[in-house]
């Protein structure tokens, strides 16, 4: 069956430092992979796809088959990053499986 | 302005009485899903539909009626609603041209007394 795993509700970090929120994905077939967003007050929106291995807003992320991961990194992270984030599993056509999600606080 | 629209925003009915969520979306998108969001869960997939008349289960569809019959409206339909259906609901659209690339409306909250 396929899963998505977050195994942090909440990470907190400073202001400048790394981050990295962490996606485990069991799936047998090929994944597609996206990290959604929901900053506070507005609607869930894509960040990034793995296909594009686009950096947006600083974040990049990698899928690593062997680990089964696409952890969400971001080298120096700003306040304005604080928010909800979610990985998601794209398979059969539409069907989507998001993990529980990660909050992210950003301290000043 | 392209987006998705999901009516009412708030919604506080009693066990058993038979209730429809609308949502509706203005980019000509083939795909549309519902999800409902609850603590811990994150989101899950109710039903999606690739296109008009065709839809399919998700991962928690019992409980819940789809329909499509035109492209731009996909109603969510709790023909019986229990209070375990209390949840924050997600309407979201996507094109494959576009990558697959879901469009969120701005949620419903149900409570089922």
């Amino acid at each position: 069956a396929q899963r998505v795993t977050q195994p942090e509700k909440l990470l907190s970090v400073f202001k400048g430092a790394p981050v990295e929120l962490k996606c485990n994905y069991s799936y047998s077939g090929s994944p597609e992979l996206f990290w959604y967003v929901q900053y506070s007050r507005q609607r869930l929106q894509l960040l990034l796809r793995h296909i594009s291995r686009e950096s947006i807003k600083g974040f990049t992320a990698d899928l690593n088959k062997g680990e089964t991961s696409f952890h969400l990194k971001k080298p120096f992270a700003q306040e304005e990053d604080s928010a909800m984030y979610y990985c998601a599993l794209k398979y059969n056509f539409n069907k989507f499986y998001f993990g529980s999600g990660t909050k992210l606080n950003v301290k000043p | 302005e392209a987006q998705v629209t999901q009516n009412p925003r708030y919604l506080i009915t009693v066990t058993g009485k038979k209730l429809t969520v609308t949502c509706s979306q203005n980019m000509n998108h083939e795909y549309m899903s519902w999800y409902r969001q609850d603590p811990g869960l994150g989101l899950r997939q109710i039903y999606y539909s690739m296109n008009v008349e065709v839809t399919d289960k998700g991962d928690v569809p019992e409980g819940y009626k789809v329909s499509r019959k035109e492209k731009r409206n996909f109603p969510l339909i709790l023909e019986s609603p229990s209070p375990n259906q209390t949840s924050l609901y997600f309407c979201a659209s996507s094109l494959r041209d576009r990558g697959y690339e879901q469009y969120f409306g701005p949620g419903t909250r149900l409570t089922v007394t």
